[in-house]
């Protein structure tokens, strides 16, 4: 069944903690992407990754990382950095990066500090 | 600087009725526009999509609409059914930006 996996659905982190948040695809898309929706907005863009070791900052990278090792991962680090990382987190691709191209989505991983 | 905004932050409708979800964008360079749908606690859902080449896009039981003059998208459901209650999201794209720009969304709710 093809799709994009996020884990975990719910992640609980101490103030001050790195955490990461996994992203796997089985589409064999090129380009994979992190967004980040707080209650009530829209998905802020965060990192965004067109080929495998490439990636490059979106519209609020402060306080994130993320590393594309394989073409199917894209795992993101919620840094102490990150003042304010309460959100939910979500992971998508698409066949390629750039205009006209459709992003599918995963089911999001909420992660709150405690 | 870029934005994709919309009018209504929520729009409640009777089921069989259909529904009218409007977006305005600020980049006269768009050129790619997507519709998504999104339930609580999961990830947005591609309903429809248009290129800026067309100006209507039909596909089942949904119609996008896209006016470049105004810079006005819109998603039309047609016979709105209770399945259809969530937060709708316009994004677009252009040349020269890899990733997708997201509006602020719109609920929408389903009265039986």
């Amino acid at each position: 069944d093809g799709g994009i996996t996020q884990s975990p659905k719910y992640l609980f982190r101490k103030e001050g903690q790195n955490v990461t948040l996994s992203c796997e695809q089985n589409l064999n898309h090129d380009a994979m992407y992190w967004y980040r929706q707080d209650p009530g907005q829209g998905l802020r863009l965060i990192y965004y990754s067109q080929i495998v070791n490439d990636f490059q900052k979106g519209d609020i990278a402060e306080g994130y990382s993320v590393s594309r090792e394989k073409k199917e991962s894209f795992p993101l680090t919620v840094t102490s950095a990150q003042k304010n990382p309460t959100a939910f987190y979500l992971c998508a691709s698409s066949i390629a990066g750039g205009p006209n191209t459709e992003a599918f989505f995963g089911q999001g991983t909420r992660l709150t500090v405690v | 600087g870029e934005s994709v905004g919309l009018h209504l932050p929520t729009l409640s409708v009777q089921e069989g009725d259909n529904s009218i979800i409007n977006c305005a964008y600020s980049n006269s360079a768009s050129d790619y526009f997507i519709w998504y749908k999104q339930e609580s606690g999961k990830g947005p859902q591609f309903i429809i999509d248009i290129r800026s080449n067309m100006d209507k896009r039909q596909g089942q039981r949904v119609t996008v609409l896209l006016n470049k003059t105004v810079k006005h998208l819109s998603l039309q459901i047609a016979a709105t059914q209770p399945g259809d209650s969530a937060v709708y999201f316009c994004a677009e794209n252009h040349s020269g930006r890899r990733a997708l720009t997201f509006g602020s969304g719109t609920r929408l709710q389903v009265q039986p």
